[in-house]
């Protein structure tokens, strides 16, 4: 059974600064892995998809890689801006999600 | 292009009632699948859809049911409604099944079981 954990859960950081938000998984038989943003008491947004044939893909300020021999996919956010607070979520292959982590930045 | 539809925003239920959820997804996408997210828990897969059937089911009690019509639009059933069922329910849509392709979110269901 796949399992998918984020770390941290929780992070906060002043304005501008560069951040890395993790996902592992245990299963590396995926087709894809996908990030999402999700705002408070909405729905979730899509940023990235990682095709399992790829390893990593960039949109804008974001940019996903993945390492399926280790079962690790990393998000980076380059010069973090207050309306990037939201919690961001992982799913991979069939949908499985991570807990999410929640990411605050501060003006 | 519209995107994933789902009505009502908002409901409230009291235990023991049922309740049916909808879920319009982006035209030309034959997936569609349904999740429950709770502060507890996270967000939980329910079962997904593709061309009418149901190909894949959560660990979720009998209670929870769903179906999709031809035109991909899909239904969400929860019978006998417990006070752990409040929660806000997600759809996303596809164009293939899930996992082979980008899934795209509704705003979601908030359900609350009073």
């Amino acid at each position: 059974k796949q399992e998918v954990t984020q770390i941290p859960a929780a992070l906060s950081v002043p304005e501008g600064e560069n951040l890395v938000l993790n996902c592992s998984f245990t299963d590396s038989a995926i087709y894809n892995l996908q990030w999402f943003r999700q705002d408070p008491g909405k729905g979730l947004t899509s940023l990235l998809l990682i095709q399992s044939s790829q390893r990593e893909q960039t949109s804008g300020r974001l940019n996903a890689s993945l390492d399926k021999s280790s079962g690790r996919s990393t998000l980076y956010i380059a010069a973090s801006q207050p309306g990037d607070s939201a919690t961001y979520l992982c799913a991979v292959g069939d949908m499985r999600f991570g807990a999410g982590t929640r990411l605050t930045v501060k003006p | 292009k519209a995107g994933v539809t789902q009505t009502p925003r908002y409901l409230i239920k009291t235990r023991g009632q049922q309740v049916t959820l909808s879920c319009s997804p982006i035209s030309g996408h034959r997936s569609v699948s349904w999740y429950q997210q709770t502060p507890g828990q996270g967000l939980q897969f329910l079962f997904e859809y593709f061309s009418e059937t149901q190909r894949n089911k959560g660990n979720f009690p009998g209670r929870f049911s769903g179906r999709q019509f031809s035109n991909s639009r899909s239904e969400m059933n929860v019978s006998t409604l417990e006070l752990g069922d409040s929660a806000l329910y997600l759809c996303a849509s596809g164009m293939q099944g899930l996992g082979n392709t980008e899934a795209f979110f509704g705003q979601g269901t908030r359900l609350t079981v009073v």
